[in-house]
């Protein structure tokens, strides 16, 4: 158990619409990051976090958004949702985010979410 | 843009043979180089990382290289057991970001016994 907690861990949901993923860090990290994985493009990262303020972007949609919370959760909405959206989203933490040094990053189990 | 290139994609040895997975990265500024293990259903679970002041690093059957001139790192598995079976993942740090990280494609090892 990595300590990464992500919910729900499977969503069947239609075109158009909208879902918010959850995620809580491990307890004490600071940083979370996003991260999709289908079939054709791999793992990619989609969003960084850290304590509340937005620290890095990658391959993120503009259809996609995301926000961490006081208490270091964070939430990746997904909106106008297309067939192409389905994927596992992965959240990830680590305990730092400073410039020149890397910390570990932990992944949850993922969500699961399949577009119809 | 950054990337990273992993090789084999499919790797199948017997139980007690060695396996070796290598990959190339194209950011000069990347400094930390987790691997990663998949196994199916599970999110990827970190086994071993490398930052770019250690040319090696080994944690018991589990070795990484890294030659930072060339831009290679590489996965070292001795003794080989079936559980040993799942997709491995390399990775590179996105300067700046602290561990976002640019991941390969991935191999898919499968040892048997």
């Amino acid at each position: 158990d990595s300590g990464v907690t992500q919910t729900p861990k499977h969503l069947i949901t239609a075109t158009g619409q909208r879902v918010t993923l959850r995620c809580s860090p491990r307890s004490g990290d600071l940083s979370v990051y996003w991260y999709q994985q289908s079939l054709d493009q791999g793992l990619q990262f989609l969003i960084q976090y850290y304590n509340g303020e937005e620290r890095a972007k990658g391959n993120i949609l503009e259809r996609f958004s995301a926000q961490q919370f006081p208490d270091l959760h964070s939430e990746l909405n997904l909106s106008s949702l297309e067939l192409g959206d389905s994927a596992l989203y992965f959240c990830a933490s680590s305990a730092t985010a400073g410039q020149g040094w890397m910390t570990e990053a932990f992944f949850g189990q993922g969500t699961r979410l399949t577009v119809v | 843009g950054e990337n990273v290139e992993q090789h084999p994609s499919t790797l199948s040895v017997q139980e007690g043979d060695s396996a070796v997975i290598k990959c190339t990265y194209s950011d000069s500024a990347s400094n930390y180089f987790p691997w990663y293990k998949q196994e199916l259903g599970k999110g990827p679970q970190l086994i071993i990382d490398i930052r770019s002041n250690v040319g090696e690093k080994k944690d018991q059957r589990i070795a990484v290289t890294l030659n930072k001139t060339a831009k290679h790192f590489s996965l070292h598995i001795t003794e080989t057991q079936p559980e040993d079976s799942a997709v491995y993942f390399c990775a590179a740090s996105i300067e700046g970001t602290g561990t976002a990280l640019i991941f390969g494609k991935g191999t898919t090892l499968s040892v048997s016994s």
